[in-house]
């Protein structure tokens, strides 16, 4: 069965700290992994990860995929109360179905 | 066009009853998913479309669950005899094509009392 695991489950942080957040997969028939951030509605798209060792960058938020080790990080630095929301890690599969990790709540306190 | 569209936005009610929720995607996008999100968990894949052959379903739609997408544009989810358990938010997606990014909708918060 498809599993996909994000850590930390929650994180507390003051404005203009540095965040990583973790996702690890295993899902059958890999094809791309997605990150999304979701507020209060519905997910936004953040990253489309297929390469393993390429980092994708936007602004002040960059991810990288490890298709050896199954597993990808989402950092943000110089963090902003905007930030505040849930992280989703979603592998997809051959079929573009997307399997989704159980999220990181993200807190960005002033 | 701006984004994939769902109606109603909440629904509530009584255990027992149908409800039917809709699904505008995005423009000539022919991948439309539907996934199912309760409190504290990320969404749950449901079933996917492919113009308006259903290509897959997860065996959590159980047989009260029935999707449709007659013209490859539009879709519907129809609940049968409501459950309290059937009770989230129901999440629709389109993608352009396999291997691209999935956009979604604002969801339909369902309640069932």
């Amino acid at each position: 069965e498809d599993k996909v695991v994000q850590s930390p489950l929650s994180l507390v942080v003051h404005e203009g700290d540095t965040v990583t957040l973790n996702c690890s997969y295993e899902v059958t028939n890999f094809r791309s992994l997605l990150w999304y951030k979701q507020e209060k509605k519905a997910p936004t798209f953040l990253f489309m990860l297929t390469s393993s060792g390429i980092e994708k960058k936007s602004g002040r938020l960059s991810s990288i995929l490890d298709k050896k080790e199954l597993f990808s990080i989402l950092n943000i630095t110089a963090t902003q109360t905007g930030d505040s929301a849930i992280y989703l890690c979603a592998p997809s599969n051959a079929g573009n179905m997307l399997t989704f990790g159980g999220g990181t709540r993200l807190m960005v306190k002033p | 066009d701006t984004g994939v569209s769902q109606n109603p936005r909440h629904k509530i009610t009584k255990r027992g009853q149908n409800v039917t929720f809709r699904c505008d995607p995005i423009s000539e996008h022919n991948r439309l998913y539907w996934y199912r999100q309760t409190l504290g968990q990320g969404p749950e894949f449901l079933t996917y479309f492919q113009n308006e052959a259903q290509l897959e379903k997860s065996r959590l739609l159980s047989d009260r669950f029935s999707a449709e997408r007659p013209k490859g544009s539009f879709s519907t989810l129809e609940i049968q005899r409501t459950e309290q358990g059937d009770s989230a938010m129901y999440l629709c997606a389109s993608s352009p094509r396999v291997g691209a990014e999935a956009f979604f909708g604002q969801g339909t918060r369902l309640t069932v009392v």
